[in-house]
């Protein structure tokens, strides 16, 4: 079972801090690792993929990716209160199939 | 641009009744996806198809059937709902389901969600 694990959270920062979402996955020959922000009660949207070691910016997020560790997180700088939601860790396996984590509720506080 | 379109948004069912939902995407996209979502556990892949033509299961098949009714469509179905199908389902749709790239992007429906009583 390829399996993509998550700290469920609730993770909660003040506005202005970095918030720190973290993702560990089991399947070595994992390819491809995106995350996805979900607000309540819609559908999951992209904000980053990654595909390479090492860190990948766009704008106020970075993703980081260590394959020797098989670790993925994602970075927000500068948090604002619409940053608030479930934030879905989802790999590509060696299998090509693509499997998610639960997620991680991030609430960020004014 | 409408992306991926799912109809229903909201469907209650009675133990045994069946239905099937809608998916339509007008991306040009090749794959396509049915997953559900339950708090805490996830979204969890129930079919996809990698190119029409094409479908295989994915995390939790059991008690659904598809069909990628050509490019664009991929409908899932219920033949006999049961209340542990009560879920919100997303469809989603990639350009490719193959090699690492972006072209591995889902884009997602709306989501339907399913009470089945």
């Amino acid at each position: 079972q390829k399996e993509v694990e998550q700290n469920s959270g609730p993770l909660s920062v003040p506005e202005g801090a970095i918030a720190s979402l973290n993702c560990t996955y089991s399947d070595r020959g994992s390819q491809s690792f995106f995350w996805y922000r979900q607000y309540s009660g819609k559908s999951p949207e992209l904000i980053m993929f990654i595909y390479s070691n090492g860190d990948k910016e766009d704008g106020r997020f970075t993703a980081q990716l260590n394959k020797a560790s098989q670790y993925v997180s994602l970075l927000i700088r500068d948090s604002q209160p619409s940053d608030s939601a479930t934030y879905l860790c989802a790999v590509r396996g060696s299998n090509y199939k693509l499997t998610f984590g639960k997620g991680t509720l991030l609430t960020v506080n004014p | 641009n409408a992306g991926v379109t799912q109809t229903p948004k909201f469907q209650v069912l009675k133990t045994g009744q069946s239905m099937t939902l809608q998916c339509a995407q007008d991306m040009n996209h090749n794959s396509m996806y049915w997953y559900r979502q339950d708090p805490g556990m996830g979204l969890r892949l129930i079919y996809y198809s990698a190119s029409e033509g094409t479908t295989d299961k994915g995390e939790v098949p059991n008690g659904y059937n598809v069909s990628r009714l050509n490019k664009r469509e991929f409908s899932l179905r219920l033949e006999s709902a049961a209340p542990s199908q009560t879920s919100v389902y997303f469809c989603a749709s990639s350009e490719a389901g193959g090699q690492p790239s972006g072209a591995n992007v889902l884009t997602f429906g709306a989501g339907s969600r399913l009470t089945v009583l």
